[in-house]
């Protein structure tokens, strides 16, 4: 089964901080995509990558930055963070040329930026 | 650009009920529908698809139909668990599954005994 894992369930910190949040994904898959989800709001996309070293940005990436160094592992940063960026984070991943296939997702970040 | 517009909820059913949430969709191409659960504390996980018009997708009971012609995915259930109890999640892809998803803002489902 195709594996997602995002190194934090639960995550505090503080209004200014850099914050890491950290996806890995062992299915060898070259695309990978960060999603914020808010209540009411549904799931946004703020950043995505086709390829080690590439970004594009989604809908929403304000005051968020992504590193793809290697392909298994893809980083979405709070360069600064604010409590306006408090809320659940969901890390995807999914293969490109084979047609239609879905994203998998991991279990989520949930962030408090106090 | 790409939409989805889906039946907020929250929905309330008792077990054994008939489900239905609605689904449209607006899109300037020939996208791929999906509809995808998130489960209490979960991610999300495909719940099922449809790549082309008139398709059927189905799984764990669950179906529904690409209609072009009123650009709708709907998704049904003859007799829902309360293990269906869930959040739903419409979806379309203009190129593919694998590549950036839209998403409805979701359908709260309870299932009571």
């Amino acid at each position: 089964d195709v594996k997602v894992t995002q190194s934090s369930r639960y995550l505090v910190k503080r209004t200014g901080e850099k914050v890491f949040l950290e996806c890995v994904q062992d299915m060898d898959h070259e695309n990978m995509f960060w999603y914020r989800q808010d209540p009411g709001l549904g799931l946004r996309l703020i950043y995505f990558s086709y390829d080690v070293k590439m970004k594009e940005k989604g809908d929403i990436p304000e005051g968020y930055s992504v590193s793809r160094e290697k392909k298994e592992r893809f980083s979405l940063i709070l360069e600064s963070a604010s409590t306006n960026q408090t809320s659940m984070y969901l890390c995807a991943s999914g293969s490109s040329g084979t047609g239609y296939q879905p994203q998998h997702f991991g279990d989520g970040t949930r962030l408090s930026i106090l | 650009g790409d939409s989805v517009t889906q039946m907020e909820g929250p929905v309330t059913l008792s077990e054994e009920a008939f489900l239905t949430i609605n689904c449209t969709y607006t899109a300037t191409g020939y996208p791929s529908l999906f509809w995808y659960v998130q489960y209490p504390g979960e991610g999300l996980q495909l719940l099922l698809k449809a790549t082309k018009a008139d398709d059927k997708g189905s799984n764990k009971g669950f179906e529904a139909t690409y209609r072009k012609e009123t650009t709708s995915f709907h998704l049904e259930k003859g007799s829902v668990q309360v293990s269906d109890s869930a959040v739903y999640f419409c979806a379309l892809s203009e190129r593919g599954g694998s590549e950036k998803l839209v998403f409805g803002k979701g359908t709260k489902l309870t299932v009571n005994p």
